[in-house]
């Protein structure tokens, strides 16, 4: 069983199109997590969300809208994508916000063309 | 300058060779975590501390709050420890990463 999927795996649309990438974690953790990996290869947090609260808001922009709706899920909307949004984005999870070790998803390759 | 530095960049061993990678920070945390970026892509959370040491395995991490630094320490190494690690630092209100540290071991 895997604890933490991410759907689809290859995103491939273009630019000003909406998409979504879809989390779900099966380890009853109260913590979800979305990241993005530029090509650069750096991570860099997204949002955080604790029992349906987001927590963390890095100064990414308003395009981009976590939605939970409930806690084994966290989905990721993005709006008008951009050539620039092209980059991994790894789900992930925790037991809490306060601490334990966070699971990744697999990752989901978003190009926008 | 980021505000987690890890050294070496990259890092080329010999099987069965001992490793430390480093990770030095400048901002407050409530924790730090290693993890491992397989040449696949997939990330592993390897540890999470916010003092001490941990052991898993034949890995070691160590953090000493005090000098905002952390080691992680790979004990007779082989070529499928061959990966990215890379060091986050968590505070209450952000995480940051450090830029990775590329570690390829030869048999």
């Amino acid at each position: 069983d895997t604890a933490v999927s991410q759907t689809p795996k290859y995103l491939v649309t273009q630019m000003g199109n909406d998409k979504s990438i879809k989390c779900e974690q099966n380890l009853g953790h109260d913590t979800m997590y979305w990241y993005k990996q530029d090509s650069k290869k750096f991570l860099k947090i997204m949002f955080s969300y604790n029992n349906k609260e987001l927590i963390i808001n890095e100064t990414v922009p308003n395009r981009f809208s976590p939605k939970s709706p409930d806690k084994a899920h966290l989905n990721l909307h993005i709006n008008s994508l951009e050539l620039g949004d092209s980059a991994v984005y790894f789900c992930a999870s925790s037991q809490s916000r306060a601490g334990g070790r966070q699971f990744f998803g697999p990752g989901t390759r978003l190009t926008v063309l | 300058k980021n505000e987690v530095e890890q050294s070496p960049q990259n890092l080329t061993a010999q099987e069965g060779e001992f490793i430390t990678i480093n990770c030095s920070y400048s901002v407050g945390i409530s924790a730090l975590h290693w993890l491992q970026q397989h040449p696949g892509g997939g990330i592993v959370s390897l540890f999470m501390l916010s003092s001490g040491k941990k052991k898993h395995g034949r890995l070691i991490a160590t953090i000493n709050i005090q000098e905002k630094h952390s080691s992680l320490h790979i004990t007779a190494s082989h070529p499928r420890d061959s990966a990215v690690y890379i060091c986050a630092v968590d505070s209450s209100h952000d995480m940051r990463f450090g830029a990775g540290t590329r570690l390829t071991v030869k048999p």
